[in-house]
């Protein structure tokens, strides 16, 4: 079973529709990040969490929103989604340690199409 | 804030050689630099993490250095195969804010 997992894979959805993207993961990691990537964008940081108390914005969070509901779930919602969502979005995680090893480690993503 | 880039873009070789991929970044105070594969539509897999004290990591055919103070890593692949068809993405972790910045990655086709 993968380390960090994403569901669902796939999803089309309509303009306006409410989407949820959730992950969770067993590496009893603390901090959890979502991505999303386009082509020729690279990937870009939506939002992230430290711990279950601490939610934070990256860089491109306008029209998302996310809930940490354990250490191990962090979902992302698009409260109203449009074509311009449309994109690969990834579920992240890594350790807390500031000076140590802080390896990121992926999902498989999440293809979201809106149409 | 950091800028992390990788030329180029896109690199085709014939199997059997051996290849450099570059990855630079504007800002040294880092804690590490991971270079991860992507194959299409897939999720990021690491291949190695470099520690910001260390100078290189090795995993089979594969090495990566660290020049810190130039703000420059290099992954070099011995031998490749088709198998190694992929993008390759490296990302920065660094200290101010505790963040991993990305470049936009190397395209690579490894032609039998």
């Amino acid at each position: 079973d993968a380390d960090v997992t994403q569901t669902p894979r796939n999803r089309i959805t309509k303009t306006g529709k409410r989407i949820m993207l959730e992950c969770s993961q067993t590496k009893g990691h603390d901090r959890m990040y979502w991505y999303r990537q386009d082509p020729g964008l690279g990937l870009r940081l939506i939002y992230y969490s430290f711990d279950v108390k601490d939610i934070n914005k990256g860089e491109i969070s306008d029209g998302y929103s996310v809930s940490r509901q354990a250490q191990a779930k962090f979902s992302l919602s698009l409260e109203s989604a449009i074509p311009n969502q449309t994109a690969l979005y990834f579920c992240a995680t890594s350790d807390l340690r500031g000076q140590g090893i802080g390896e990121l480690f992926f999902g498989e993503g999440s293809r979201l199409t809106v149409l | 804030k950091q800028e992390v880039t990788q030329i180029p873009a896109a690199l085709s070789v014939p199997e059997g050689e051996n290849l450099v991929l570059n990855c630079s970044f504007t800002d040294s105070a880092i804690y590490n630099l991971q270079w991860f594969r992507q194959d299409p539509g897939k999720g990021l897999t690491s291949l190695l993490l470099i520690q910001s004290s260390q100078r290189e990591q090795t995993s089979g055919r594969l090495n990566a250095s660290l020049d810190k103070s130039s703000g420059r890593s290099t992954l070099y692949i011995a031998a490749s195969q088709p198998g190694d068809s992929a993008t390759y993405l490296c990302a920065v972790r660094v200290v101010v804010g505790n963040q991993f910045y990305f470049g936009t990655g190397t395209s690579l086709t490894v032609i039998p």
